[in-house]
């Protein structure tokens, strides 16, 4: 039972436009969402988060989406640079008994910025 | 300053046998959690180590064990290794409930 989906395995996207990455959760107990991006042979780097309390988190060219009720978010990179292609994973948590937490993965979307 | 580093990054083993990776967190992250990521697939949560103690399990056989350290570093131990535990070992320490940092990860081949 995959509780967090993303349900494009790629994407292609012409250097300077906007790219879109899309994440959708099934847990409504989750208040916590990460991105993390990630190159062959190196572990996930932290890209961006979101607390469920917000709907929008902006960090440069890096801004994130939240909507509960559609329990839907969204990665926008603007614009979009060569070096963004990468693989992208959306990532949940709750806060569960004992105040700690664990990461709940997305399978990942490929983007690759085509100059 | 060293990020969360791992060792070793690649490792070969045969099916029955038994592995130890580990795991030395970024300077002054307290909690280790270790992942798997086997190929196409998102990282899976193995368990969490906190003052030297599991503090959260995922859904994983007790074949996967582990252990931290008082410098606070961690041991992921698979015993009776079996074909499907082939994948990418990843590490993530922590100080507080959000701020994770991944190492590189270890990659294990069971043959």
């Amino acid at each position: 039972d995959q509780q967090v989906k993303q349900n494009s395995p790629s994407l292609s996207v012409q250097e300077g436009r906007i790219s879109i990455l899309n994440c959708d959760y099934t847990n409504s107990m989750f208040d916590y969402f990460l991105w993390y991006k990630k190159y062959p042979a190196e572990g996930p780097t932290f890209l961006i988060s979101i607390s469920s309390i917000k709907d929008k988190n902006e960090d440069g060219r890096f801004t994130v989406f939240l909507n509960k009720s559609a329990k839907h978010l969204s990665l926008h990179i603007v614009p979009s640079q060569p070096g963004d292609s990468a693989v992208y994973f959306c990532a949940a948590s709750t806060t569960n008994a004992g105040n700690n937490r664990k990461l709940i993965w997305g399978l990942g979307t490929s983007l690759a910025v085509n100059p | 300053d060293a990020g969360v580093t791992q060792s070793p990054t690649h490792l070969i083993k045969t099916r029955g046998q038994q592995v130890t990776l580990r795991c030395s967190p970024k300077s002054g992250h307290d909690t280790v959690s270790w992942y798997q990521q086997a190929l196409g697939q998102g990282p899976q949560f193995i368990f969490q180590y906190y003052e030297e103690e599991e503090r959260q399990r995922g859904n994983f056989p007790d074949r996967f064990s582990g252990h931290q350290f008082p410098n606070y570093s961690s041991e992921l131990n698979v015993n009776a290794l079996l074909l499907g535990d082939s994948a990418l070992y990843l590490c993530a320490s922590s100080l507080d409930r959000y701020g994770y940092t991944f190492g590189s990860g270890t990659r294990l081949t069971v043959v």
